[in-house]
């Protein structure tokens, strides 16, 4: 089946601890996403990817990082710099289109708490 | 920058009732899409609306594109326990390949 898969579902990270969330799509998209949601918010965007080797800064993407070397591939590290890491994690993707009705597709999350 | 106010931000309601909710710019939007995310899991398309004035159905869904460019409007009828999540609009920033998103209304419904 064509989606995207994040992992882990569930993550822990210690304190001074960088840590990895994965996320995979076999949709053919070009851009790809990373969102994230505290309880009771909205998702604000950290970083998005238009195309492979290419990524942008979103909102709020200090103590984050990511790397885009495949197509299929954004993962999105959360490092020792990121005092308030506890959060929902979203990924999304879409075609790269100019016209304005793109869509994003979005993975099941990964929720990140801090131990 | 674009924003996208929604409201209400949570509706508590008996099952069956019917539920409306809006969400509303001071920018114009060429494009308004409504997400469903239940809980612990992303969100869902449900309705993706490209015309002002467009009125769009997906089931007992119905979205509407307003004539401003400047609102949207889902509606959900005859609501049942499965409808309960969160529910959000959101359209493409111009000039730019992401979306901005609403703040969300989180739905409850008693059954």
């Amino acid at each position: 089946d064509g989606g995207i898969t994040q992992s882990p579902k569930y993550l822990f990270r210690k304190e001074g601890q960088n840590v990895t969330l994965s996320c995979e799509q076999n949709l053919n998209h070009d851009a790809m996403y990373w969102y994230r949601q505290d309880p009771g918010q909205g998702l604000r965007l950290i970083y998005y990817s238009q195309i492979v080797n290419d990524f942008q800064k979103g909102d709020i993407a200090e103590g984050y990082s990511v790397s885009r070397e495949k197509k299929e591939s954004f993962p999105l590290t959360v490092t020792s710099a990121q005092k308030n890491p506890t959060a929902f994690y979203l990924c999304a993707s879409s075609i790269w289109v100019t016209s304005g009705k793109d869509i994003q597709y979005f993975g099941a999350g990964t929720r990140l708490s801090v131990l | 920058g674009q924003q996208l106010n929604q409201s209400p931000q949570s509706m508590f309601i008996q099952e069956g009732e019917d539920v409306s909710m809006n969400c509303t710019s001071s920018s114009i939007f060429n494009t308004w899409l409504w997400y469903k995310q239940d809980p612990g899991e992303g969100p869902v398309l449900l309705i993706a609306l490209y015309k002002a004035g467009e009125l769009t159905s997906n089931g007992r869904l119905t979205a509407q594109f307003g004539i401003t460019r400047k609102d949207s409007f889902l509606n959900i009828s005859a609501s049942i326990p499965s409808d309960v999540g969160i529910y959000f609009c959101a359209g493409p920033i111009q000039g730019a390949q992401k979306l901005v998103f609403g703040q969300g209304t989180r739905l409850t419904i008693n059954p």
